[in-house]
């Protein structure tokens, strides 16, 4: 059990436009759900936190306007990469927060965005 | 600041334990130890965790010493499936999770 599934899990857009990158949890439902990103060679950064039917917490030095996060059910939250530039190429990785003997986060197999 | 200390890489025969420690000196008393592992161009996967007492599960077991400053992931018996990179992290209730750079694992045939 606790699986999180991603989509898509590549994707390539040109400069300017949008994307969308789903996150749902199959098999539990998560009242936490995390995003982030990872360039390569370096270790994950943590974007926001996402709790269902509230506004997402942003960490330091992310643009809520650029990356915008719905939560809109215990099991889907969707990250939107607004006028995307070739600096936001990256993998991005949400995951899911299960209660249980303290929590479990549990990850999906991430995104690969290349914006051209 | 991943407030986790480990060591940037290490090496291990198939088949051996693998034994990746882990520093938390100023872990406080409601936070857990988590373990999770990344193979190459995927998500991290969940290890295992503990409070304070060892845990162990199908994958791993887990260490924690009394003071709960350090402890210890082993895989019992490693095979060339298990090289990734492990992180070790601390975390209270559904907090963010905040890595570090983990140990890359390199499982030798």
């Amino acid at each position: 059990g606790a699986v999180v599934s991603q989509h898509p899990s590549w994707v390539i857009c040109k400069s300017g436009t949008s994307v969308k990158i789903e996150c749902r949890s199959l098999d539990f439902q998560a009242t936490t759900m995390f995003w982030y990103r990872q360039f390569p060679k370096q270790s994950l950064m943590l974007m926001a936190t996402s709790n269902e039917g509230s506004k997402a917490t942003y960490e330091q030095g992310v643009e809520k306007d650029k990356f915008l996060i719905n939560h809109a059910s215990l099991t889907l939250s969707t990250l939107t990469v607004t006028s995307a530039h070739p600096e936001d190429s990256s993998f991005y990785i949400c995951s899911g927060a299960r209660l249980a003997s303290g929590y479990e986060q549990y990850f999906g197999p991430g995104t690969r965005l290349t914006v051209t | 600041d991943a407030k986790t200390t480990q060591p940037p890489s290490m090496d291990c025969a198939e088949g051996r334990a693998a034994n990746l420690p882990c520093n938390h000196s100023t872990i406080s008393g409601n936070e857990y130890v988590y373990w999770y592992r990344q193979i190459h161009s995927q998500g991290p996967q969940y290890i295992i965790h503990g409070l304070k007492n060892n845990e162990t599960n199908e994958m791993a077991s887990l260490i924690i010493t009394e003071d709960r400053k350090s402890s210890t992931l082993i895989l019992p018996h490693a095979t060339l499936r298990d090289t990734a990179v492990y992180y070790c992290l601390r975390a209270q209730g559904a907090q963010k999770l905040v890595f570090g750079q983990g140990t890359r694992l390199t499982i030798n045939p």
